[in-house]
C-alpha cells in the first residue's frame, strides 16, 4: 500500500526559515514523481512543484519559482520542501502527491501557520 | 504550462440527480487526467486516473471520460456522501496542473 507520511504542523514567524518533509513506504520511492500541492485557506489546490528521486530532476510551477525549493533523498524515502523566508501569505496547507500515469497518492497535509 | 478549466465553479443538486463536470485542458493532454473528490478537512481522494478508469473501491456511480482537451466526470446518482469539491488533475506535463474545483452542494 503507497503510504506518505508528512512532518507535523509549524507555526512561524514571517522571515524565518523553513523545511517540512514527506515519507514514502509500500512503493518503489525512485519510480514516481513526487511533489508539493499548495491549499490555501478555503481555496483550491495548486502544484507547487515536482521531483524524479532517481536523478532530483526538478520542475516548478511558475508561480513557486524561487519561492520554494524542493529536494529529495532517495535513501530514505523522503521528499522535502523549504522555504528561506516565510510570508504571511505562506500559511495553507500543503500535501505531498506521489505521481504516475495520472494515479496521485496523497499525503495527510501538513498545516504551515506563519504569524508575527 | 498547461491550463485546466473546470466548469461549473459550483452547482446545486438533490440526491439521485446526474451530474456532470467538465475539465478542458489548453492543449491536447492524450489521456493523462485524475479526478479527485475533496471533503473539508481532508487529502483529496483519487476517484478516477487516466481520464476514465474507475478506481478500486469507487462506487460505480462515478465515471470520467474524454480525451485530448475535453473531458467530463459524470456522477449517475447522487448520494449524501458525494457531496464534496471535486478537482481534475492533468499529468501530461509536469508540472501537472489542477483544474480551479467544482463544489458540488446540497439543493
Amino acid at each position: 500500500e503507497v503510504q506518505l507520511v508528512q512532518s507535523g504542523a509549524e507555526v512561524k514567524k514571517p522571515g524565518e526559515s523553513l523545511k517540512i518533509s514527506c515519507k514514502g513506504s509500500g512503493f518503489q520511492f525512485t519510480s514516481y514523481w513526487i511533489g508539493w500541492v499548495r491549499q490555501l485557506p478555503g481555496k483550491g489546490l495548486e502544484w507547487m512543484a515536482i521531483i524524479y528521486p532517481a536523478d532530483s530532476e526538478t520542475r516548478y510551477s511558475p508561480s513557486f519559482q524561487g519561492q520554494v525549493t524542493i529536494s529529495a533523498d532517495k535513501s530514505i524515502s523522503t521528499a522535502n520542501l523549504q522555504w528561506n523566508s516565510l510570508k504571511a501569505s505562506d500559511t495553507a496547507i500543503y500535501y505531498c502527491v506521489a505521481i504516475t500515469g495520472s494515479r496521485g497518492y496523497w499525503g495527510q497535509g501538513t498545516l504551515v501557520t506563519v504569524s508575527s | 504550462a498547461i491550463q485546466m478549466t473546470q466548469s461549473p465553479s459550483s452547482l446545486s443538486a438533490s440526491l439521485g440527480d446526474r451530474v456532470t463536470i467538465t475539465c478542458r485542458a489548453s492543449q491536447g493532454i492524450r489521456n493523462d487526467l485524475g479526478w479527485y473528490q475533496q471533503k473539508p478537512g481532508k487529502a483529496p481522494k483519487l476517484l478516477i486516473s487516466a481520464a476514465s478508469t474507475l478506481e478500486s473501491g469507487v462506487p460505480s456511480r462515478f465515471s470520467g471520460s474524454g480525451s485530448g482537451t475535453d473531458f467530463t466526470l459524470t456522477i449517475s446518482s447522487l448520494q449524501p456522501e458525494d457531496f464534496a469539491t471535486y478537482y481534475c488533475l492533468q499529468d501530461y506535463i509536469y508540472p501537472p496542473t489542477f483544474g480551479q474545483g467544482t463544489k458540488v452542494e446540497i439543493k
